[in-house]
């Protein structure tokens, strides 16, 4: 069945540091590979979308990677901040089918 | 405009009691999903909307959970005879429109969510 990882449960980092993120996944082969943002109370928020045939997509201080073979995704943040506090969701989509999302990584920027 | 709006916020209801959930999409949105939430886990996919065509219900939990959507706009989850592993929060989302052949599903626009709890 699909499996997908995301990081350790929480993950607690200092300010200015880069912050990594990570997406594993088994049984499935996801054409697209997106990553939303959580906030307490919150619904999800789009953040970056990367495609199969991509390896890096940048936004700001996003940048995320995409590695096929190794069925993995990270979502760097650069420079982080006590406002990119939050959950990080990603999530595989298949041309619509079995979109599914991950269980989250709660990321902690420590002042 | 408006995003996506969820009511009621908050629904405490008591166990074997019905309950409706309501989901107004983002307008000229044809797609509408909704998840469900628990605490501290991930989303959990229930059904979606595409335009006019049949929903996928696959993944609601169980035939207690039914979801309508009245003129390809507002939508309703109901549960009923609602147990205490039903509480959760209830996420709805809308897309402009549903992956297709060489397209990724649109971004989704999720609502606040509903929290139900369930004495």
């Amino acid at each position: 069945s699909q499996k997908i990882e995301q990081n350790s449960e929480a993950l607690n980092i200092q300010e200015g540091k880069t912050a990594t993120l990570t997406c594993n996944y088994t049984n499935y082969s996801p054409a697209y590979l997106q990553w939303y943002r959580q906030d307490p109370g919150r619904g999800p928020v789009f953040l970056l979308l990367i495609r199969e045939n991509e390896k890096e997509k940048r936004k700001e201080r996003l940048k995320v990677t995409f590695d096929t073979t190794l069925k993995q995704s990270l979502f760097h943040i650069t420079a982080s901040q006590p406002a990119d506090s939050a959950t990080y969701l990603c999530a595989l989509d298949n041309y619509g089918q079995n979109f599914v999302f991950g269980p989250g990584t709660r990321l902690s920027v420590l002042p | 405009g408006a995003g996506v709006s969820q009511s009621p916020s908050n629904k405490v209801t008591e166990k074997g009691k019905d309950v409706e959930l309501r989901c107004d999409p983002i307008s000229g949105h044809t797609a509408l999903y909704w998840y469900r939430q628990s605490l501290g886990q991930g989303l959990e996919f229930l059904i979606y909307f595409q335009g006019n065509s049949a929903p996928d219900k696959s993944g609601l939990p169980s035939d207690r959970f039914s979801a309508e959507r009245t003129g390809g706009s507002v939508s309703t989850l109901t549960i009923q005879r609602t147990q205490q592993e039903d509480s959760a929060v209830y996420l709805c989302a809308s897309s402009f429109a549903l992956a297709g052949p060489g397209s990724p599903t649109d971004t989704q626009y999720f609502g606040p969510g509903t929290r139900l709890t369930v004495l």
